[in-house]
């Protein structure tokens, strides 16, 4: 099976602008799961997604946003971007939402704020 | 919500010892802990888990331990080799299905 896939892997932009990332789940993974990785803080959980509606949110603003799509692909927008908003973005899919299960981790978008 | 702290942020062992990294959390309700292990750019991989109705688990040099009445689990890893080199984060889940990750733990092994 294909592993879990994001685009685009890099990615420069500038403050106020705005951005999204994309994620395509290993075959058949209906959860998917969104973290920002920092040097400082670590890997810090955005939100969660399992058919189409985010179940679970973590303590990020407003502006960071996502949606998960029919075929359990998601996306994730950050609007306004600011400086701190740089770090690598990870998303990880799993294989339901009835048990816990293995989440596996796409190798992420690097995201760069000017 | 979940607060996982992980300790010590960086540990360096000679080739063969033994490696401990120990985690806490704080919601009562976590019921499946992973560790995953990162090597420098690389994506987040599992290594070991372990579910809240278990104890302890071994995986060759590898091992977790769970604590459920005093909230803390630990990764144990044994005769340790150059290339176990790496960020390693626990991690504990809630019911909600966040999981929430402990800051890491650096290992160097030094030959």
């Amino acid at each position: 099976k294909a592993g879990v896939t994001q685009t685009p892997r890099y990615l420069i932009k500038t403050r106020g602008q705005q951005v999204t990332l994309s994620c395509s789940p290993i075959s058949g993974h209906r959860s998917v799961s969104w973290y920002q990785q920092t040097p400082g803080q670590g890997l810090q959980f955005l939100f969660e997604y399992f058919s189409e509606t985010q179940r679970n949110k973590g303590n990020f603003p407003g502006r960071f946003s996502g949606r998960q799509f029919s075929n359990s692909r998601s996306e994730m927008n950050v609007s306004t971007l600011e400086l701190g908003d740089s770090a690598l973005y990870l998303c990880a899919s799993s294989l339901d939402g009835t048990t816990v299960n293995e989440q596996f981790f796409g190798p992420g978008t690097r995201l760069t704020v000017l | 919500g979940e607060n996982v702290e992980q300790h010590p942020s960086t540990l360096s062992v000679q080739e063969g010892d033994s490696a401990v990294i120990k985690c806490t959390y704080s919601d009562s309700a976590s019921n499946y802990f992973p560790w995953y292990k990162q090597e420098l750019g690389k994506r987040p991989q599992l290594i070991i888990d372990i579910r809240s109705n278990v104890g302890e688990k071994k995986d060759q040099r590898i091992a977790v331990t769970l604590n459920k009445t005093a909230k803390h689990f630990s990764l144990h890893i044994t005769e340790t080799q150059p290339e176990d080199s790496a960020v390693y984060f626990c991690a504990a889940i809630s019911p909600q299905y966040a999981l929430n990750f402990g800051k890491g733990t650096s290992l160097l092994v030094t030959p």
